[in-house]
């Protein structure tokens, strides 16, 4: 089945403490990319990878790091989280290029108390 | 700055009835348009799309409307089901940019 696993579902940790999430894809895609969800502002791109070793920054990367080694990985890695870091997290990717149609995954609910 | 907004934060309908949810635009330069159905806890699913070539493109039981005059979108749900229950956002592409612009979503709420 296709699809855009994120791990893990919900995650709860405290100011400060390094974390991961990951992301994977079945898909073959080259284009991959992170967002952030909040109430009211919908959704917010973070980074993004246009292939291996190619990553950019989105409209909201401050405080995140992104690598993209392999073709299927894209992990989001927060070195120093913090409260305003709270947020819905959705990994996607795409075919044909990050302003086409996305493949979402299912959401890592991140609490950063 | 540019942005995708929504007229209704909530639309309530009856099973059956026909359901109409709009999304204004705000950026000529827009050339494709997404619309996104997110089910809670769900990441969101594709709906249907369309470029800015074409003024209505037809799915299953889904119409994307798109009129560039009053730069509005619409997405019209036939038949109404308890399972088209969800929160409904559209996104746009500025021509040669590498992103999607969300709107912050409806909600539907579909009543039996």
């Amino acid at each position: 089945e296709a699809q855009v696993t994120q791990n893990p579902r919900y995650l709860i940790t405290v100011t400060g403490k390094k974390l991961t999430v990951t992301c994977s894809q079945n898909m073959n895609h080259e284009y991959m990319s992170w967002y952030r969800q909040d109430p009211g502002l919908g959704l917010r791109q973070i980074y993004y990878s246009m292939n291996v070793e190619v990553t950019d920054k989105g409209d909201v990367p401050e405080g995140y790091k992104v690598s993209r080694k392999e073709k299927r990985n894209f992990p989001l890695i927060l070195e120093s989280p913090s409260p305003n870091q709270t947020s819905l997290y959705f990994c996607a990717s795409s075919l044909g290029g990050l302003g086409e149609k996305l493949f979402f995954g299912s959401g890592t609910q991140l609490s950063v108390l | 700055g540019e942005s995708v907004g929504l007229h209704l934060p909530t639309l309530s309908v009856q099973e059956g009835d026909n359901s109409i949810i709009n999304c204004a635009y705000s950026n000529s330069a827009s050339d494709y348009f997404i619309w996104y159905k997110q089910e809670s806890g769900k990441g969101p699913q594709f709906i249907i799309d369309i470029r800015s070539n074409m003024d209505k493109r037809q799915g299953q039981r889904v119409t994307v409307l798109l009129n560039k005059t009053v730069k509005h979108l619409s997405l019209q749900i036939a038949a109404t089901q308890p399972g088209d229950s969800a929160v409904y956002f559209c996104a746009e592409r500025v021509t040669g940019r590498r992103a999607l612009t969300f709107g912050s979503g409806t909600r539907l709420q579909v009543q039996p």
